[in-house]
């Protein structure tokens, strides 16, 4: 069980264009959701945090306009990058929580690469 | 602000040595402590974990922590590791909050 999807799994756009990812929780309903950003041979760094059916709450020095999350059900989030440019190019990980304060499952992250 | 360290960023060992990772996270109240292990071209899988109680857990494949809230320390362990352990190690904490917070990460080796 808690398994979280991500699709694509790896995606290539040209400059300024759009990309959508997708996370869900398969197996269990999310109350919350996580994306996360993983540059090569680093940690993960937490960009937003999602509540079913509210506004995300970005981190610091990240632009909420250019990384827009929605999360409309209890079982998908969405991370759109917006006008995406080549210092975008990262690997994005999600993950679910089926409540507040516990442990957090993970997608299999989705690799994003700006040309 | 929290942060978690951990000392060791790459650590090479042959089968059946001993394993210890350091981790230690900055925060003054009650904490949830995490470790978790990133397998090459896998997603994160969750190893232990720690909420209160016994502050020596046992996780999966061997591994085990202690909790020392003294000196704010998490250190994973395993007597023998094995070559399938060659993989990135997390450290993560949450205190307070639903957000995890997440060590540099350590890159273990472990040859034949």
């Amino acid at each position: 069980g808690a398994v979280v999807s991500q699709h694509p799994s790896w995606v290539i756009c040209k400059s300024g264009t759009s990309v959508k990812i997708e996370c869900r929780s398969l197996d269990f309903q999310a109350t919350t959701m996580f994306w996360y950003r993983q540059f090569p041979k680093q940690s993960l760094m937490l960009m937003a945090t999602s509540n079913e059916g509210s506004k995300a709450t970005y981190e610091q020095g990240v632009e909420k306009d250019k990384f827009l999350i929605n999360h409309a059900s209890l079982t998908l989030s969405t991370l759109t990058v917006t006008s995406a440019h080549p210092e975008d190019s990262s690997f994005y990980i999600c993950s679910a929580s089926p409540l507040r304060y516990n442990e957090q499952f993970f997608g299999p992250g989705t690799r994003l690469t700006v040309l | 602000a929290q942060s978690v360290s951990q000392h060791n960023h790459h650590v090479i060992l042959s089968e059946a040595a001993s394993l210890e990772l350091g981790c230690n996270y900055s925060y003054g109240g009650t904490v949830n402590l995490f470790w978790y292990v990133q397998y090459p071209g896998q997603h994160l899988q969750l190893l232990l974990k720690y909420f209160s109680g016994d502050p020596l857990v046992k996780g999966i494949k061997g591994f085990e922590a202690e909790f020392i809230k003294s000196k704010f320390s998490f250190n994973l362990r395993k007597p023998s590791v094995q070559w399938s352990d060659t993989a990135e190690y997390f450290c993560a904490v949450n205190a307070g909050t639903d957000k995890l917070i997440f060590g540099t990460g350590t890159r273990l080796q472990v040859f034949p």
